[in-house]
């Protein structure tokens, strides 16, 4: 079985600072991970996919994430926050036959 | 291109009422899937399906039903609401019949659905 969780459920940060979702994982696979985003009132969107490839991927809107297997984490990054960035993310790790999602993080981006 | 689309996008049920979430989508995907989202739990697995005639359960399939007799198609059925049931059910859909292989899936908007 596989897991994952999401260490903060709300991140603040200010405009043009950096951003760090925390995500760790448990999977009895070689897993892929992957990052979402959901803004308010939407489906969610894919951000980023890492499926043992490249461990640092490079996602859409200058997001990325670097996959740790020692540390077993999958971290999402952003080197400067925009107030359009605000929205709850998820991390998800797949299984056979499933995704799982964590709780999810909520991004809050202040002027 | 419609993509993923969800009907209805509200409702609301009393208890012991059933109803139907419809989920459709224009993208010949082989794997379609239902969740549930709640405030703090992330989302949740309802049902699956692989391909056309094949469904199986996810994390949270009690009170639920679906069918898959289409490519296209993939409603969900609430048998007899219950207020444990209010949430906001997303639809997604995946080009493999395997999504575990990609985990890129495509979600409708989402219906709020609300028993009271």
């Amino acid at each position: 079985a596989q897991s994952v969780t999401q260490l903060d459920s709300h991140v603040s940060v200010s405009e043009g600072t950096p951003v760090l979702l925390r995500c760790n994982y448990s999977s009895s696979y070689s897993p892929s991970l992957f990052w979402y985003v959901q803004h308010p009132n939407k489906g969610l969107q894919l951000l980023l996919k890492y499926t043992s490839a490249a461990t640092l991927v490079k996602g859409i809107n200058g997001f990325e994430a670097e996959f740790k297997k020692s540390e077993t984490s999958f971290h999402l990054t952003k080197p400067s926050a925009h107030m359009s960035d605000a929205a709850e993310y998820f991390c998800v790790v797949t299984g056979y036959s499933t995704l799982t999602f964590g709780k999810g993080t909520m991004l809050l981006v202040s002027p | 291109n419609a993509g993923v689309t969800q009907t209805p996008k509200f409702q609301v049920l009393k208890t012991g009422q059933s109803m139907t979430l419809q989920c459709a989508q224009d993208m010949n995907h082989e794997y379609m899937s239902w969740y549930r989202q709640d405030p703090g739990m992330g989302l949740r697995l309802i049902h699956y399906s692989v391909g056309a005639g094949i469904t199986d359960q996810g994390e949270v399939p009690n009170g639920y039903n679906v069918s898959r007799s289409t490519t296209e198609d993939f409603p969900l059925r609430l048998l007899s609401a219950a207020p444990s049931q209010t949430s906001v059910y997303f639809c997604a859909s995946s080009y493999s019949g395997l999504a575990a292989n990609t985990g890129e899936l495509f979600f409708g908007e989402g219906s709020r659905l609300t028993v009271l």
